[in-house]
């Protein structure tokens, strides 16, 4: 039931900004994006979120269009560590709801 | 402060054994969910719970499955008479009590293997 759309594998360079595109044409004005990430089968990791502004951590930067239908992950200097399984997830606004994994964009960082 | 913790981390059955895997939330999260992912399939919702109360098991299968969260100590997923399709990666999250967000934290995982 997952309602995102995602590249089922893409490459980056290490050292380079690594841009993962991820489409939620149907997201409703209370639901949130989420990424998380899943290393080689361990557990999932939270990236980072937002509703309708870009936002950014130490770990990525999130960047939403205007009409909030795609948004673009950004990991500004890709390492190795960041080969992995990313995930863009659009849930509901009122908090502690299920998450709705797809199948996800796997990341691959080459040297 | 210690993460979300799981045990065992590796549990191997035989059919038609009880499987018990447990899941200790982060320090001062109330709220525990249970995700399967099956082999090279992505991650499935099982079930959410809040200390002593069961919020959603929409996605537990409806026999030989259960899921408790005590007042007093681990969550506990519970699978009886297992199956070699129960064979998958069960992983445990949790979150505090907080509208608004949905960002949950993650266990390393309890991989089931059934003979």
């Amino acid at each position: 039931d997952a309602k995102t759309t995602q590249p089922p594998s893409m490459d980056c360079a290490e050292g380079r900004a690594a841009n993962l595109p991820c489409n939620h044409s149907t997201i409703s004005g209370n639901e949130y994006v989420y990424w998380y990430r899943q290393i080689h089968s361990q557990g999932p990791q939270y990236i980072i979120h937002g509703l309708k502004n870009n936002e950014t951590n130490e770990m990525a930067s999130l960047i939403i269009t205007e009409d909030r239908k795609s948004s673009t992950l950004i990991l500004p200097h890709a390492t190795l560590r960041d080969t992995a399984v990313y995930y863009c997830i659009v849930s509901g606004g009122y908090g502690n709801n299920r998450l709705a994994f797809g199948k996800g964009n796997q990341v691959v960082v080459i040297p | 402060n210690a993460g979300v913790m799981q045990n065992p981390r590796h549990l191997v059955r035989r059919r038609g054994q009880e499987a018990r895997l447990r899941c200790s939330p982060m320090k001062g999260h109330s709220h525990v969910y249970w995700y399967r992912q099956l082999p090279e399939e992505g991650l499935k919702f099982m079930v959410y719970l809040q200390k002593e109360n069961i919020i959603d098991e929409s996605g537990m299968p409806k026999e030989r499955f259960s899921a408790e969260f005590p007042k007093e100590g681990p969550s506990i997923l519970r699978i009886q008479q297992v199956v070699r399709g129960d064979s998958a990666a069960y992983f445990c999250a949790s979150s505090p009590e907080r509208l608004y967000t949905d960002t949950q934290y993650f266990g390393p995982g309890t991989r089931l293997t059934v003979l």
